[in-house]
């Protein structure tokens, strides 16, 4: 079945970079346009960022525009999010959920991985 | 852009339905047939039971529907049982590549 693993958390000093990754399988990766979508502790959740089947475009939101990269290598059925000038306030659990169209986005998040958890704190 | 506006509990008994809203804008409830709905456990991450504002993914039961009217979408559950107790999280395309939740409504059985 569809599954997505991401790793890459942890803790980070305002102001540092970290890069996640999103392993997946079961599905055919290089059909469906990805996200990742983020939960700041005990609060909602905030979509991040999106990037197309083909890699060929990527969106994001408001907060993280200019400091956050969406990348994705469909040889290896992976996605990335760089994340650079990080703060406090992109404390979170960052999920990433693939579209459930394929080719183009569709507006929903039909698979979700279990999360990682980025701190950022000095 | 402004998150959509749920409310923050409901509760029923085992048996009864409830029903949850889930309100947005002209710009984006209102604009696209594109409002889905998460149920997240504790600890757990979101799942998807309804996409497109009312279809329902395979597996999941059929005593969760969703139907919209306007800028308002709603999630009903049917006939509520003890394991429909979570956090359940509306969200609608925005337009311009853009995605919005509601902040979540907390199920209590």
């Amino acid at each position: 079945q569809a599954q997505l693993e991401e790793s890459g958390g942890g803790v980070v000093q305002p102001g540092r970079s970290l890069r996640l990754s999103c392993a997946a399988s079961g599905f055919t990766f290089s059909d469906h346009a990805m996200h990742w979508v983020r939960q700041a502790p005990g609060k909602g959740l905030e979509w991040v960022a999106l990037i197309t089947y083909d890699g060929n475009n990527d969106f994001y939101a408001d907060s993280v525009k200019g400091r956050f990269t969406i990348s994705r290598g469909n040889s290896k059925n992976t996605l990335f999010l760089q994340m650079n000038s990080l703060r406090p306030e992109d404390t979170a659990v960052y999920y990433c959920a693939k579209d459930e169209a394929r080719g183009a986005a569709g507006g929903a998040f039909d698979i979700w991985g279990q999360g990682t958890l980025v701190t950022v704190s000095s | 852009q402004s998150a959509l506006t749920q409310p923050a509990s409901v509760s029923g008994s085992p048996g009864q339905s409830i029903t949850i809203s889930c309100t947005g804008t002209s710009g984006d409830v209102g604009s696209y047939q594109l409002v889905s709905w998460y149920q997240q456990h504790p600890g757990k991450a979101p799942k998807l039971i309804i996409y497109g504002d009312n279809k329902r993914p395979s597996g999941v039961a059929s005593r969760f529907s969703g139907s919209k009217s306007g800028n308002t979408a709603s999630l009903t559950i049917s006939g509520l049982q003890a394991e429909d107790e979570a956090h359940y999280y509306c969200c609608s395309y925005a337009g311009s590549v853009n995605w919005l939740f509601g902040g979540g409504t907390e199920v209590t059985v």
